[in-house]
């Protein structure tokens, strides 16, 4: 089955910093999610982004799907962005999210 | 509008047990995943259903694991003789019909095998 990673695994920032996060898959995808799970345990919804670039306020993420990468950026860190952040594909011949082990993203006041 | 629903949200019960887990997806929603997320991990795929039937059941660990959607919309995870390896917390998602659209997860069901 498709292979996913995530880097890094641990990230901690002050509040203000910016961060990338990486999502690299072993073949050609559908559909890719990220998301954010939260310290209760939510799963929510950051993007679809099978392909292309998306912006949602402090929030952007870029998918080059050719090249089998995906990157979460976070702008100016705030403390309730902490969590766990999780990219998740789908292989084009199946309709299953295969997901990554995620990033543990710390904020720090 | 309504999320996906899950209950119960926690759920603690004795080795050996019968248990049933429900999700109520997004109203319309056409497609029904249950997936697994054990403790520092990401969640584990177990089913899909398209309308009422499995379409893929690969996930189900064992035959103890079993999933119905009877009426194309609830559905109910089942789990007869539980383990305590059984422990997580078990995540319901639906999308809408058609090709390559996004997965909206519940909040989930803890189960705890004592």
């Amino acid at each position: 089955g498709i292979q996913v990673e995530q880097s890094p695994p641990d990230l901690i920032l002050q509040e203000g910093a910016n961060s990338t996060l990486r999502c690299n898959f072993s073949d050609s995808v559908n559909n890719l999610q990220w998301f954010h799970q939260n310290p209760w345990g939510q799963l929510i919804n950051l993007f679809y982004i099978p392909s292309g670039t998306k912006q949602n306020g402090r929030l952007s993420a870029t998918t080059v799907a050719t090249e089998r990468y995906s990157l979460l950026y976070i702008s100016s860190s705030q403390t309730t962005d902490s969590g766990v952040y999780f990219c998740a594909v789908c292989e084009t011949s199946g309709s299953r999210l295969t997901f990554g082990e995620g990033t543990q993203l710390t904020v720090n006041p | 509008g309504a999320g996906v629903s899950q209950t119960p949200s926690n759920k603690v019960t004795e080795k050996g047990k019968y248990v049933e887990l429900r999700c109520d997806p997004i109203s319309g929603h056409t497609a029904l995943y249950w997936y697994r997320q054990s403790l520092g991990q990401g969640p584990e795929f177990l089913i899909y259903f398209q309308g009422t039937g499995a379409a893929d059941d690969s996930g189900l660990p064992n035959d103890r694991f079993f999933a119905v959607r009877p009426e194309g919309s609830v559905s109910t995870l089942k789990i007869q003789r539980t383990e305590r390896g059984d422990s997580a917390v078990y995540l319901c998602a639906s999308s809408p019909e058609g090709d390559y659209q996004p997965q909206h997860f519940g909040d989930g069901t803890r189960l705890s095998i004592l």
